[in-house]
């Protein structure tokens, strides 16, 4: 079974950018039939799609990050990272890395357990 | 960008009730609905998509329905385990968006 853990710092100053990595155990990030995403919510407030890559390196972004999001795949570590450049307070969030089914982007199941990250000098 | 809105955004109610939540989408966006259950401090769980197809492993007293515009969610006989807030996500065209979510709490 598939397992997603992400990590990286949880504080980060105003006008850096963030770098998260996704764990994946129990399965590869090789396998071209998965998408995977990454999606935020702040605090006390709803989900927003960040973006996915599937197929070792096709991504789509959400416009409104468009601008300022990476999202790449580490074959050698089995890891999705996230890089957000420019951060503001209202990147302030939880992060989640989660996966869709096979071949399908839509859906996103499981869910890494996710990881805070506060904007603050 | 497509708008979903929810309702209500909290319902309080009693184990063994039966409890509906509605979604709403700015435009049609046929079956591409899924909703996901997410508990204090925890990654949401995919419970429905495809608007009515259940997730495995989900218990049946979850049903969604709908298409077009106007989705619900219905758990037929609340459990304990069942407190939770609730989200619809929209699949029809990117971004993916998420409504606001609906918060089931104890009467």
């Amino acid at each position: 079974q598939v397992q997603l853990q992400e990590s990286g710092p949880g504080l980060v100053k105003p006008s850096e950018t963030l770098s998260l990595t996704c764990t994946v155990s129990g399965g590869s990030v090789t396998v071209g039939t998965y998408y995977w995403s990454w999606i935020r919510q702040p605090p006390g407030k709803g989900l927003e799609w960040i973006g996915y890559i599937y197929d070792r390196g096709i991504t789509n972004y959400n416009p409104s990050l468009k601008s300022r999001v990476t999202i790449s795949l580490d074959t050698s570590k089995n890891q999705v990272s996230l890089k957000l450049t420019s951060m503001t307070a209202v990147d302030t969030a939880v992060y989640y890395c989660a996966r869709g089914p096979p071949g399908d982007p839509n859906w996103f199941d499981p869910w890494g357990q996710g990881t805070q990250v506060t904007v603050s000098s | 960008d497509i708008q979903m809105t929810q309702s209500p955004s909290s319902v309080s109610a009693s184990v063994g009730d039966r409890v509906t939540i509605t979604c709403r989408a700015s435009q049609g966006i046929s079956s591409w609905l899924a909703w996901y259950q997410q508990k204090p401090g925890k990654a949401p769980k995919l419970l429905i998509y495809t608007a009515s197809s259940l997730q495995s492993g989900v218990p049946s007293r979850f049903s969604g329905s709908g298409s077009g515009t106007d989705f619900t969610l219905t758990i037929s006989s609340l459990q304990p385990e069942d407190f939770a807030t609730y989200f619809c996500q929209q699949a029809n065209s990117f971004p993916f968006t998420f409504g606001p979510g609906t918060k089931v709490d104890l009467k």
